[in-house]
């Protein structure tokens, strides 16, 4: 079955790294992704991984992907008080249903 | 670019009321998807379309929830009769048609019934 796991909460100082985890139970998924969700506001889609790779930068971002553990993480270097707010791990899998599986959430708090 | 356009954002109504939620897809985008988001079971899949047609509604709670998407930049959700516990975030969101499109968010309808 499908499961997506996440910690609840992460707290970091300005300037500092973040690293929000995530682990999945589907050994099918085939993407992988991470969005980012400000109070009241949508999913804003951050960044995403294909599941035959290793690693994916993106500017501040960095997704590295454990195949053989099932385990995401996404890595945010400098991070700012702007980087404040709850990042989702969401799975798809190559098969007739497409939608996307979510984690629960990690609502990262970032001290000045 | 416009993005995925809900409306309304807000909704506030008495239990036993009709709602209807409506969505506007990115322009090009074959794929629709509604979302309910809740404190207590996260974000869950309501309805999928592809091509205007419902492919999985598995999410759906029961009757009272329906869905349409009458042609390829306009959809809606309603509820009818409406209950507290109906009470969420619905998000709307959008793709291209393929395993591999990621998909775009709408700013979501939060609604509240009394």
């Amino acid at each position: 079955g499908e499961d997506v796991e996440q910690s609840l909460f992460l707290s970091v100082r300005e300037g500092d790294s973040s690293v929000i985890n995530c682990t999945y139970t589907d050994s099918s998924s085939t993407y992988l992704y991470w969005y980012k969700q400000e109070p009241g506001a949508g999913l804003q889609l951050l960044t995403y991984i294909f599941s035959n790779m290793d690693m994916k930068q993106d500017q501040r971002l960095t997704v590295l992907l454990n195949k053989k553990d099932k385990h995401l993480s996404l890595r945010i270097a400098d991070t700012q008080t702007g980087d404040s707010a709850i990042y989702f791990c969401a799975e798809s899998m190559n098969t007739g249903r497409r939608a996307l599986t979510f984690g629960s959430g990690t609502r990262l708090q970032v001290q000045p | 670019d416009a993005g995925v356009i809900q409306s309304p954002r807000h909704e506030v109504t008495e239990m036993g009321q009709e709602v209807t939620l409506r969505c506007k897809p990115i322009s090009g985008h074959n794929s629709l998807f509604w979302y309910r988001q809740t404190m207590m079971r996260g974000l869950e899949l309501l309805i999928y379309f592809n091509n205007n047609v419902p492919i999985d509604d598995s999410g759906m709670p029961e009757d009272r929830f329906s869905a349409k998407m009458p042609n390829a930049s306009f959809s809606t959700l309603k509820i009818q009769p409406s209950e507290p516990r109906d009470s969420a975030v619905y998000f709307c969101a959008s793709s291209v048609q393929g395993s591999n499109q990621p998909q775009h968010f709408g700013d979501g309808t939060r609604l509240s019934i009394l």
